[in-house]
């Protein structure tokens, strides 16, 4: 069954300490990956798309990579500015589907 | 740029009352459609696409019901409410088949069933 899975669920990070976030899938013919900031009580907002394995997109602190099994999203010298929930999620070829995983809720302190 | 709207932002509804959401897109066209609930502290879940008008698939088969009857119009509903459908709803859009395009999301409707 197709699946994807982030990890950690939650992450408390101190402002300026560099941590990354993991999005691992099991999943047949991928034709894309996307990752995206939500803020609470918000619709999520699209940060990058990872077409293929060996890529990497850089937007401010954040970078995202994409192996044939998973993304990392690294967050460089965060800012409390910088909490929220990060969701992951890949689109299939064939299917005009996207499956999410449950993100990673991420709590930067000053 | 194109612009995609949800209405209503918050609503509050008894058990058994009636329900309709609706989503509309701006600044582009025949666009794929989709429908999701978010719980508290949860993923996305998938509920309804929708390639074109009048063309709804059913990902979760439950009390509610999708319907397109515009090319940018997406609309969500129910004839009797649950407890359980309670939640975040949010619409989202890519462009049609065929494109390796991004999926961008609705402000959200937050629901609270009582």
């Amino acid at each position: 069954e197709d699946q994807v899975t982030q990890s950690p669920e939650a992450l408390r990070l101190q402002e300026g300490e560099s941590s990354s976030l993991n999005c691992s899938y099991t999943v047949s013919g991928l034709r894309g990956l996307f990752w995206y900031r939500q803020d609470p009580g918000k619709g999520p907002e699209f940060l990058f798309t990872l077409y293929s394995a060996g890529e990497e997109k850089e937007k401010e602190r954040l970078k995202a990579t994409l192996t044939k099994k998973e993304s990392f999203l690294h967050i460089t010298a965060p800012k409390p500015e910088d909490s929220a929930t990060y969701l992951c999620a890949v689109a299939l070829y064939n299917f005009n589907k996207f499956y999410f995983g449950s993100g990673t809720k991420l709590n930067v302190k000053p | 740029s194109q612009t995609i709207h949800q209405w209503p932002a918050t609503l509050v509804q008894p058990v058994g009352s009636p329900l309709s959401l609706e989503c509309t897109v701006e600044g582009t066209s025949n666009p794929n459609l989709y429908w999701y609930r978010q719980a508290a502290g949860r993923g996305l879940q998938l509920l309804f696409y929708s390639v074109g008008i009048g063309q709804i698939s059913s990902e979760v088969p439950q009390n509610l019901s999708a319907s397109r009857p515009q090319d940018r119009q997406f609309i969500l509903s129910s004839k009797k409410l649950l407890l359980s459908d309670s939640g975040f709803y949010l619409c989202a859009w890519t462009r049609g088949a065929g494109s390796t395009d991004t999926q961008y999301f609705g402000p959200g409707t937050r629901l609270t069933v009582l």
